[in-house]
């Protein structure tokens, strides 16, 4: 069956430190990769998505980036962090095709930065 | 580009009472559609989700939802709201292709009076 790692569970950072959040997927190959952010009370805002390896698509500009350096690995990084950065962020596999066209999603990272 | 509009922030609902969750999407093609639920710090999880077929889908926990194209609807229900059923709801929509993204509405807080 296929599971999706993402890690840490929580984070709290200095401002203008850097971040690395790691999601991982097993049990499937050649997913859809997604990055996610929830702010407090409100929903969540597709940050990145991945349909393969270095293939990255940014939808709002921000001080963060994604990578992909493997199949079912997507990073998401930032040189520096800013307080608005601060909310919980999931990661989220999908597949390309078929009826299992769901999201399926991490436990999440809540990240406060201070 | 797809989007969806959920309607109202926070519904309250006493427990017994019929639960009525609404979302509107926006799509130029047939869309795949879905409800999720997430419970504090968690992770979200499926609910539901239409592709193609009937339009009236039975989820788990005793909700379903009704795709209505005419409307470009898929409001969630349940006859008989129960205290568990406290949570966050979000409706997304993602279209027929393989490089497609899944796109959240803001959500909706349900609480469940006793």
């Amino acid at each position: 069956s296929q599971t999706i790692h993402q890690w840490p569970a929580t984070l709290v950072q200095p401002v203008g430190s850097p971040l690395s959040l790691e999601c991982t997927v097993e049990g499937t190959s050649n997913p859809n990769l997604y990055w996610y952010r929830q702010a407090a009370g409100r929903g969540l805002q597709l940050l990145f998505y991945s349909v393969g390896i270095g293939q990255i698509s940014s939808e709002v500009p921000q001080n963060l980036s994604a990578s992909r350096p493997q199949d079912r690995q997507f990073i998401l990084s930032s040189k520096k962090l800013l307080l608005s950065d601060s909310g919980f962020y999931l990661c989220a596999w999908s597949t390309k095709t078929g009826e299992l066209a769901e999201a399926f999603f991490g436990q999440g990272t809540r990240l406060t930065v201070v | 580009a797809q989007s969806v509009t959920q309607l109202g922030s926070h519904v309250s609902v006493s427990e017994g009472a019929l639960v009525l969750l609404r979302c509107n999407y926006s799509s130029s093609v047939p869309p795949y559609l879905f409800w999720y639920v997430q419970y504090p710090n968690q992770g979200l999880q499926l609910l539901l989700k239409y592709t193609t077929g009937a339009t009236l889908v039975k989820g788990i926990n005793g909700f379903e939802a009704e795709f209505k194209k005419s409307e470009t609807s898929f409001h969630l229900t349940k006859p008989s709201a129960h205290m568990s059923d406290a949570a966050e709801y979000f409706c997304a929509v993602s279209l027929y292709s393989s490089a497609s993204k899944i796109i959240f509405g803001s959500g909706t807080r349900l609480s469940i009076r006793p």
